[in-house]
């Protein structure tokens, strides 16, 4: 039973365009989402995160949109770079204090 | 202080044996989490401390992996009899509940340890 979901397992930007990943979940009691980058041999590395009150948040190219009655979030890269390349997973928190993970969007930016 | 720390990075033991990682947080952090990793997968929860204190487990940590964090400060995992399904990347991560709120929710992760069961 996956209560996060990262349906696109890689997604495939041009340099300079804007770069939407997804994420769908399944408990109402999440409140609060988070994205973490990963890069190969490196652990997760944290992006940027959103409660559950609010519907946006942006940190400078980085912009998360929650939508809680779709049970949806996206991030958004604008301008996507080549170093962006990395596995993005969205995460979510419940009132206990471990975060639930998607499976992962593997995000490739050409130059 | 540089983050999350785990030892070793890797690790290759044959069906049967036991190992023990460590992980050292982000000082002063007060809780303490190990997530396990497979291939293709994001990370799934196994446990978490808050300070010495262990306070959740997940049903995927059975009675061959215990956690200890004897002084809230380093903590370490030990897998007894490992068996080939317990192959994966082990990540340790660390928050904290002193300072700013907006850091509650972040957990901190380290760089892991792969465990290959030969």
């Amino acid at each position: 039973d996956q209560q996060v979901k990262q349906n696109s397992p890689s997604l495939s930007v041009q340099e300079g365009r804007i770069s939407i990943l997804n994420c769908d979940y399944t408990n109402s009691m999440f409140d609060y989402f988070l994205w973490y980058k990963k890069y190969p041999a490196e652990g997760p590395t944290f992006l940027i995160s959103i409660s559950s009150i609010k519907d946006k948040n942006e940190d400078g190219r980085f912009t998360v949109f929650l939508n809680k009655s779709a049970r949806h979030l996206s991030l958004h890269i604008v301008p996507s770079q080549p170093g962006d390349s990395a596995v993005y997973f969205c995460a979510a928190r419940d009132a206990g204090n471990m975060l639930t993970f998607g499976g992962g969007t593997r995000l490739m930016v050409k130059p | 202080d540089t983050g999350v720390s785990q030892n070793p990075r890797h690790k290759i033991t044959k069906r049967g044996q036991n190992v023990t990682f460590r992980c050292d947080p982000i000082s002063e952090h007060n809780r303490l989490y190990w997530y396990r990793q497979t291939l293709g997968q994001g990370p799934e929860f196994l446990t978490y401390f808050q300070n010495e204190a262990q306070l959740e487990k997940s049903r995927l940590l059975s009675d061959r992996f215990s956690a200890e964090r004897p002084k809230g400060s380093f903590s370490t995992l030990e897998i007894q009899r490992t068996e080939q399904g317990d192959s994966a990347m082990y990540l340790c991560a660390s928050s904290s509940t002193v300072g700013r709120p907006s850091d509650y929710n972040e957990q901190f992760f380290g760089p892991g340890t792969r465990l290959t069961v030969l």
